[in-house]
């Protein structure tokens, strides 16, 4: 049974330019978590969906960040104009219902 | 609103020892649950333990185990008979009835061989 799969692992943009980091969660579960990691720091949450629904985007940026998990396919992280301040590990979870969060290998985005 | 604090940046251990790694947290919930993951140089967050508020018995699994105390709001992970492999960031992490986690800052572990 495989993980949580991220892709790209690690993605480099330059400023202003569209950053798109995908997730495909752990077979069987439908509850997606996106998490955000500076250097030395621990996760702070961005935003919980379900399948089609956006259930808590209380973390998430007013402005150039959007998240979706489509009935078919990966739920996507889209960061608009991209700017040196969104370098970060982002992380993906999933869960069955709201049970234990697992967590996917991260997307390391470096902004030029 | 909930915090988690991890007040040791980094610690050290000899291999085959044991260590003990703090976290406290404060809530004023009732039903919740901790977990502690583990970070290593891959950047792979790996749950390690979890525990459940309402159970009086403090988790084990293999070498880990915690030290859950309720009233002083403590959730301690020890580590027996370390190894080289131990050696990660382990990360504090707490969830109530809502599902986003709130994590710690984070525990450096250095395993010296």
């Amino acid at each position: 049974n495989a993980g949580v799969m991220q892709n790209p692992r690690h993605l480099v943009r330059r400023r202003g330019q569209e950053a798109r980091l995908r997730c495909s969660p752990m077979k069987g579960h439908s509850h997606v978590y996106w998490y955000r990691q500076l250097p030395e720091e621990g996760l702070k949450f961005m935003v919980y969906l379900q399948k089609e629904n956006i259930i808590d985007e209380s973390g998430m940026p007013k402005e150039r960040f959007s998240a979706e998990f489509p009935k078919e396919g990966p739920s996507i992280l889209r960061i608009q104009q991209v700017v040196r301040g969104d370098s970060a590990a982002y992380f993906c979870a999933s869960s069955l219902g709201t049970d234990t969060q697992y967590f996917g290998p991260g997307t390391r985005l470096t902004v030029l | 609103a909930q915090t988690v604090t991890q007040s040791q940046p980094e610690m050290s251990v000899q291999e085959a020892e044991t260590v003990t790694l703090s976290c406290t947290y404060d809530t004023s919930e009732s039903d919740y649950y901790l977990f502690w993951y583990k970070q290593p140089p891959s950047r792979q967050m790996i749950l390690v333990i979890r525990q459940e508020a309402y159970k009086q018995q403090n988790a084990t699994e293999n070498r880990f185990s915690v030290n859950f105390q309720k009233a002083a709001k403590s959730f301690s992970l020890k580590i027996s008979d370390s190894q080289l492999g131990d050696a990660a960031m382990y990360f504090c992490a707490y969830r109530s009835g809502a599902y986003q986690l709130i994590w710690g800052a984070g525990t450096k572990l250095i395993i010296k061989p």
